[in-house]
């Protein structure tokens, strides 16, 4: 099981926002990066850090966090944005890695 | 920018082992940490383990403890991932890729961050007899 936890699934209309959550206790310490997968692809980096974004995401991209709960939010969501998030961290001890189970965006 | 190439498609028997390389391209592993994630058919990111190539030293998920090895040869810029007694519930693609650790600081108020920013494209080990 996850040490981080995500919503399976959500949905989100052409254009609207969307915000994915990651809840776990080693979000108090470090903060959450997010990665998108598409189908038969490796996962790429979209958010690290407070929220910093590697060259080439977009800006519609954004992270937050508050406690233990982090969020990616997508504004203006388009077709091309439909894939699998997950996020991850280091573990409360800093040594291993968690990753959250993953969501999967549908774009209405 | 450096990429992470990896090894080809493997077929294995169960019980046996495969090791998987990941070489680095534009670049070197030195500076950074490597791990390895897996993702069985229809599942999600899972992490096996980590090296820090500079130490030499490795971190394993307890799940796999005892039968991975995650080693690097920084001759050549390649890190490797074997993993032993080998079943058909190992079946997957397996990712290796470039650690980034840092500290992000505000108003003297400091948050440690992680990120895996560089991934290989996968070698997809079939466990089957």
């Amino acid at each position: 099981s996850s040490e981080l936890t995500q919503d399976p699934a959500v949905s989100v209309a052409l254009g609207q926002t969307v915000r994915i959550t990651c809840q776990g206790d080693s979000l108090r310490t470090f903060y959450a990066s997010w990665y998108q997968q598409k189908p038969g692809q490796a996962p790429i980096l979209v958010i690290y850090g407070k929220n910093n974004r590697p060259s080439g995401i977009p800006d519609r991209f954004s992270g937050s966090s508050s406690g233990n709960t982090a969020s990616l939010t997508i504004t203006g969501t388009q077709a091309e944005d439909e894939a699998d998030y997950y996020c991850n961290s280091r573990d409360s001890s800093g040594n291993h890695v968690v990753f959250g189970g993953g969501t999967k965006l549908t774009v209405l | 920018q450096v990429q992470l190439v990896q090894s080809g498609t493997e077929v294995k028997k169960p019980g046996s082992s495969v090791k998987v390389s990941c070489k680095a391209s534009g670049g070197t592993l030195s500076s950074h940490g490597v791990s390895w994630v897996r993702q069985a058919p229809g599942q999600g990111l899972e992490w096996m383990g980590g090296i820090i190539p500079i130490f030499g030293t490795t971190n394993y998920a307890q799940k796999f403890q005892g039968r991975v090895t995650i080693t690097t040869d920084g001759s050549t810029s390649t890190a490797y991932m074997e993993l032993s007694s080998l079943r058909s519930e190992d079946t997957a693609m397996y990712y290796c890729a470039r650690d980034v650790d840092g500290m992000e600081c505000t108003g003297g108020s400091c948050v440690n961050n992680y990120a895996m920013d560089v991934w290989g494209q996968g070698t997809t080990v079939t466990v089957s007899s």
